[in-house]
């Protein structure tokens, strides 16, 4: 079954901590990015990849960081330099070859930091 | 900018037809996409549009017109299943990349 995995589902951390949350996918897919979504608003671009070993910051990059050495892998750091990081992120992925350029998305991770 | 507006919310009765507005106002324009995301869990795809026109699929079918910056969501034979937020995104090409600028989204509530 292709597809893509986050985990864990639900984190929480204390304020000051770097967290990093996973993202792998087995679709082949070439491109892959990180979003956040707020209770209200829309998804917000954090990252996204193009290709390994090349990624470029979205809307609203401050405070996170990145790495792209596996196609399959993108995970994402929350640093303790992101003033609001409690909130749910998705992570997705989409292929050139596809006409649509559809995304598909992970199942979220939740996190949670007090 | 780049500016995606949709209703906040909408109540419909099962059975029924809903229709739910996009209007966008981006730099550049390569398509349009309806998500549907359920309460806590990852955004799914329901349809892509990229010429103006209807785009039919089963229950769903939705609208594009470039000119008027605007797109809807037609959703017919609601279901309590259909009760989720509808996510109205725009991809744009921007520093070399494409991307996808998504609205706030549109909770909708399916009543019996």
């Amino acid at each position: 079954d292709g597809g893509i995995t986050q985990s864990p589902k639900y984190l929480f951390r204390k304020e000051g901590q770097n967290v990093t949350l996973s993202c792998e996918q087995n679709l082949n897919h070439d491109a892959m990015y990180w979003y956040r979504q707020d209770p209200g608003q829309g998804l917000r671009l954090i990252y996204y990849s193009q290709i390994v070993n090349d990624f470029q910051k979205g809307d609203i990059a401050e405070g996170y960081s990145v790495s792209r050495e596996k196609k399959e892998s993108f995970p994402l750091t929350v640093t303790s330099a992101q003033k609001n990081p409690t909130a749910f992120y998705l992570c997705a992925s989409s292929s050139p070859q596809d006409n649509s350029y559809e995304q598909y998305f992970g199942p979220g991770t939740r996190l949670t930091v007090t | 900018g780049q500016n995606i507006d949709q209703p906040t919310e909408m109540t419909a009765t099962e059975g029924a037809i809903v229709q739910i507005n996009c209007t966008y106002q981006t730099s550049g324009f390569n398509g349009l996409f309806w998500y549907q995301q359920h309460a806590g869990e990852a955004p799914t795809f329901l349809s892509y549009n990229v010429l103006d026109g209807l785009e039919e699929k089963g229950r769903f079918s939705s609208f594009l017109s470039r000119s008027k910056g605007y797109s809807y969501l037609l959703l017919k034979e609601l279901q309590m299943k259909d009760s989720a937020s509808y996510l109205c995104a725009v991809r744009v090409f921007s520093g070399g990349y494409y991307k996808l600028i998504f609205g706030a989204g549109t909770r909708l509530a399916v009543h019996p």
